[in-house]
């Protein structure tokens, strides 16, 4: 089955650095990548999702790239603001698996002033 | 708000209490999902339903029922419990496959 690795686990970044976080994935025949955000004590959201026919894909402040031969896909925050601290997860799924997301561990973000 | 809730928001039970958790989505989605957030875990995923039927089971032990009578609605009954189920339940919802899911705000669940 799907194996979804994350790294760093937290990261600390001074407010309007940038940020980054990646994900590795084991599965080749996946294809959809979401990455949610989860505030303290709120549900996940999704904040930007990328599918297998892109290798990157921007909004505002963030943006998500794949390398499909590599099998990793990293978020990218730029101009930190203090609302972007928050657990970030990254997911892993494809046809095959339905709608079986795989989620990584997670990556617990602060941004300081 | 998401258009998932989720009832209650918070529940403490007894190793022998039988319980229930209630979602119910107002986005017209035709799948719904259980998931596990414990603090040292990523976000576990439990059940799908997929047009009110089970498409999948994550090896989830049997004092975990789900139920989806319909496409909107989504029980998880709780019986027999261990404290390590202690954890948060989100409910989620999507329209298909490999589409954004909509989380509820979760069941805190603490056993006793």
């Amino acid at each position: 089955g799907e194996n979804v690795e994350q790294h760093p686990s937290t990261l600390s970044v001074q407010e309007g650095d940038s940020a980054v976080i990646k994900c590795t994935y084991s599965d080749s025949a996946s294809n959809y990548f979401p990455w949610y955000k989860q505030e303290l004590g709120k549900r996940p959201q999704l904040i930007i999702d990328i599918r297998s026919n892109v290798g990157e894909k921007k909004d505002q402040r963030i943006a998500v790239t794949l390398n499909k031969t590599a099998k990793h896909f990293s978020l990218h925050i730029t101009e930190t603001q203090p609302e972007d601290s928050a657990v970030y997860f990254c997911a892993a799924s494809g046809d095959n698996y339905g709608q079986n997301f795989v989620f990584g561990p997670g990556t617990r973000l602060s941004v300081l002033p | 708000e998401t258009g998932v809730t989720q009832t209650p928001r918070h529940l403490v039970m007894g190793m022998t209490n039988k319980k229930s958790l209630k979602c119910e989505q107002h986005l017209g989605h035709n799948a719904m999902y259980w998931y596990k957030q414990s603090a040292k875990k990523p976000l576990e995923l439990m059940f799908v339903y997929n047009f009110k039927e089970q498409t999948e089971n994550n090896s989830v032990p049997s004092r975990f029922s789900p139920e989806c009578p319909n496409s909107s609605h989504l029980f998880l009954h709780l019986h027999t419990l261990q404290p390590e189920d202690s954890a948060l339940y989100l409910c989620a919802s999507s329209q298909g496959g490999l589409a954004e899911q909509y989380f509820g705000p979760g069941t805190r669940l603490t056993v006793t």
